[in-house]
């Protein structure tokens, strides 16, 4: 297991694109046979799992927000990151980073960063 | 509404021995994805408890066990503890191309 920390705002306008960054403590992202992914959990409510990158920078995503997020490795070696465009309300939730491997497990997690979503 | 089917709450005593369901389908546990379950204590991130179905990554205590069957799972746990009291999740995978947790199961210890 490594240590993850997110980052970004925690306050996105209605319509505007939430970014937030996952950097990963001991090492390159690009090294290993591992995923990195994002998961979000809005307060009171189960988790949701919005997509991953692989080392070579292929990404997958949840169905419900292919048209909507994207997720790329950087802007440094060490670090992989999330878009969502046209955000509304519905997208206030904590969001978690973790590396994913196998069957798929979520091995490492991050704190969770909160972001709400309001003008 | 979650694609993995949880109950909602589930309690025990301290010492006492829990199970918590998780239902699936064809398309996501009966298809033979592995499940996973996490445990969340309040205000942190999920940890993992089971893996593989009925693995138990080191640090778990052994009282923690998991296992599957057609389009189900389950985790129990034996000899209750206080610290045990969190939300648990059961994860996994479906052929509509991703990954599915379920609604989550409120443990209260009495």
């Amino acid at each position: 297991q490594v240590p993850l920390q997110e980052s970004g705002p925690g306050l996105v306008k209605p319509s505007q694109t939430l970014s937030l960054t996952c950097t990963v403590s001991g090492g390159s992202i690009g090294s290993g046979s591992y995923y990195w992914g994002w998961i979000r959990q809005p307060a009171g409510k189960t988790l949701e799992w919005i997509g991953r990158v692989d080392a070579t920078g292929t990404s997958n995503y949840n169905p419900l927000f292919t048209s909507r997020a994207t997720i790329s490795k950087g802007p440094s070696d060490n670090q992989f990151s999330l878009k969502l465009s046209s955000v509304t309300a519905a997208d206030t939730a904590v969001y978690y980073c973790a590396r994913v491997i196998g069957g798929p497990l979520f091995d490492s997690w991050g704190q969770g960063t909160l972001v709400t979503v309001s003008s | 509404q979650s694609v993995l089917t949880q109950p909602p709450s589930v309690s025990g005593a301290p010492g006492q021995r829990v199970t918590i369901s998780c239902t699936g389908n064809s398309s996501n546990i009966g298809a033979g994805y592995d499940v996973q379950w996490y445990q969340q204590l309040p205000g942190a991130a999920p940890k993992f408890v089971i893996y593989g179905n009925n693995y138990r990554p080191s640090g778990v205590p052994d009282r923690f066990s998991g296992s599957k069957s057609g389009t189900s799972a389950s985790l129990a746990i034996t000899g209750l503890q206080a610290e045990d009291e969190a939300d648990y999740y059961c994860q996994s995978y479906d052929n509509s191309l991703s990954v599915v947790f379920g609604g989550g199961t409120k443990l209260t210890v009495l």
